[in-house]
């Protein structure tokens, strides 16, 4: 299986801030990355797409970069809304996997 | 827009099966995409059970294989979950998702979950 790596596990910011989660796979998986938001009791949405594609509806302040194995989701200017958890999954073969999510708080 | 319904009971009896059905509408389940099963322990993160195409076509995940069965019902737009052999550690909200190929094989639509405890 495709292990994947977030980094940090939680993070503390501002209103405003700029903010950037990591993903490392195991192994290579092109730019089959996606990542999700996850709010309390709630499924999980789908952000980016193929490491770098907005979602239809998602905000323009969520973009994602990277490719092979290291990838990063940014939030260019934090709204109150997004602080939540975040994954990553690939999508390169099955099974399908997940990162062990990153949980934005308030500073 | 695509919506996808969940139904199902919340407990389920250890060494039970744990069935899980998935209304699909605003899409098929003969279309291209690929229809997901996801659960998520409590506190814990979210990980990958199976999945079914339009043909009932199958991938599963090793760590289910011998229990886990994903089924289409064209007829009604659905498809279900069957988890046989169930324990506490099953125990979790399961939520379906449909793979989308425009989306390059993320997981576009999501149900709204169901939380299934395992107990006696």
């Amino acid at each position: 299986d495709i292990q994947m790596t977030q980094s940090p596990s939680s993070l503390s910011a501002s209103v405003g801030d700029r903010v950037t989660i990591s993903c490392r796979a195991s192994q290579g998986i092109s730019s089959y990355l996606n990542w999700y938001q996850q709010k309390p009791g709630k499924a999980p949405e789908l952000l980016i797409y193929a490491a770098s594609s907005l979602q239809s509806g998602v905000p323009s302040r969520f973009s994602g970069s990277g490719s092979g194995s290291d990838f990063t989701l940014t939030i260019s200017s934090l709204q109150p809304e997004d602080f939540t958890t975040y994954y990553c999954q690939q999508s390169y073969t099955t099974p399908w996997t997940f990162g062990q999510g990153t949980k934005v708080e308030i500073k | 827009q695509v919506q996808l319904q969940q139904s199902g009971p919340g407990l389920v009896k250890p060494s039970g099966t744990l069935s899980l059905t998935c209304a699909v509408s605003g899409d098929s389940v003969s279309s291209a995409n690929w229809w997901n099963w996801i659960r998520q322990p409590p506190g814990k993160d979210l990980e990958w059970i199976g999945e079914v195409s339009h043909s009932g076509n199958t991938n599963y995940n090793p760590s289910f294989k011998s229990r886990l069965s994903i089924s289409v019902d064209k007829s009604k737009n659905e498809f279900s979950l069957n988890l046989s052999s169930v324990t506490a550690a099953d125990t979790a909200v399961y939520y379906c998702a449909r793979l989308g190929v425009h989306s390059d094989y993320a997981l576009d639509f999501w149900g709204q979950g169901t939380l299934v405890t395992v107990s006696s």
